[in-house]
């Protein structure tokens, strides 16, 4: 059975670049495409962004200038890169995977919180 | 973009009513919608698509419906671990875009 999960710092200073990487275990990252989904605190949620395996990507218009994400498939991994973050920028950051681009989020990690803080 | 709107916010109910959620699209679109629930401190877990097929493994008790702008999530008769936070998914063709989530507490 397939496993998502996350990790990376728990805090980023505001204007600093948050990083994250989902480890994909029981399972390959090929076939799939994998997002990020974002969370504030009390709040909705935001889709952030979709890799697929052959690396192509797809980000929120509303993130897109400060968004990268990547995929190393020796590792089973994909990372999140958001850039010159804000206060508002602080949510609970979810990995999640999908058969298609525009099929449904089948498998998601059990999130972690990134604080933006000074 | 298409805005997804639930309601209600809030929906206050008891073990063993039958309750329904709405999710109305701002415009007309094509039947694309995904239900979740999720638990607090729990990721989303997906429940129903394109907008009335159960995934495998989901009770019966759900069911989905709707086409055009207003979609429904009915729960026929609540269980005690059907207290959670519902919310609508929608996919344009380029984008991801979620309503904003109904809480369905206990009365």
């Amino acid at each position: 059975q397939v496993q998502l999960q996350e990790s990376g710092p728990g805090l980023v200073k505001p204007s600093e670049t948050l990083s994250l990487t989902c480890t994909v275990s029981g399972g390959s990252i090929h076939n799939f495409y994998w997002s990020w989904i974002r969370q504030p605190p009390g709040k909705g949620l935001q889709w952030i962004g979709t890799i697929s395996s052959s690396g192509n990507t797809t980000y929120n218009p509303s993130l897109k200038s400060r968004v990268t994400i990547s995929l190393d498939t020796s590792k089973n991994q994909f990372s999140l890169n958001l850039r010159s973050v804000t206060a508002a920028d602080t949510a609970f950051h979810f990995c999640a995977r999908h058969v298609s681009f525009g099929g449904v989020f089948d498998c998601w990690g059990q999130g972690i919180l990134v604080t933006v803080s000074s | 973009d298409i805005q997804m709107t639930q309601s209600p916010s809030t929906l206050s109910a008891s073990v063993g009513d039958r309750v329904t959620f709405t999710c109305r699209a701002s415009q007309n679109f094509n039947n694309w919608l995904a239900w979740y629930q999720q638990k607090p401190g729990k990721a989303p877990k997906f429940l129903i698509y394109r907008p009335s097929s159960l995934k495998s493994g989901v009770p019966s008790r759900f069911s989905g419906s709707g086409s055009g702008t207003e979609f429904t999530l009915t729960i026929g008769s609540l269980q005690p671990d059907d207290f959670a936070t519902y919310y609508c998914q929608h996919f344009n063709g380029y984008q991801y875009t979620f309503g904003q989530g109904t809480k369905l507490e206990i009365k």
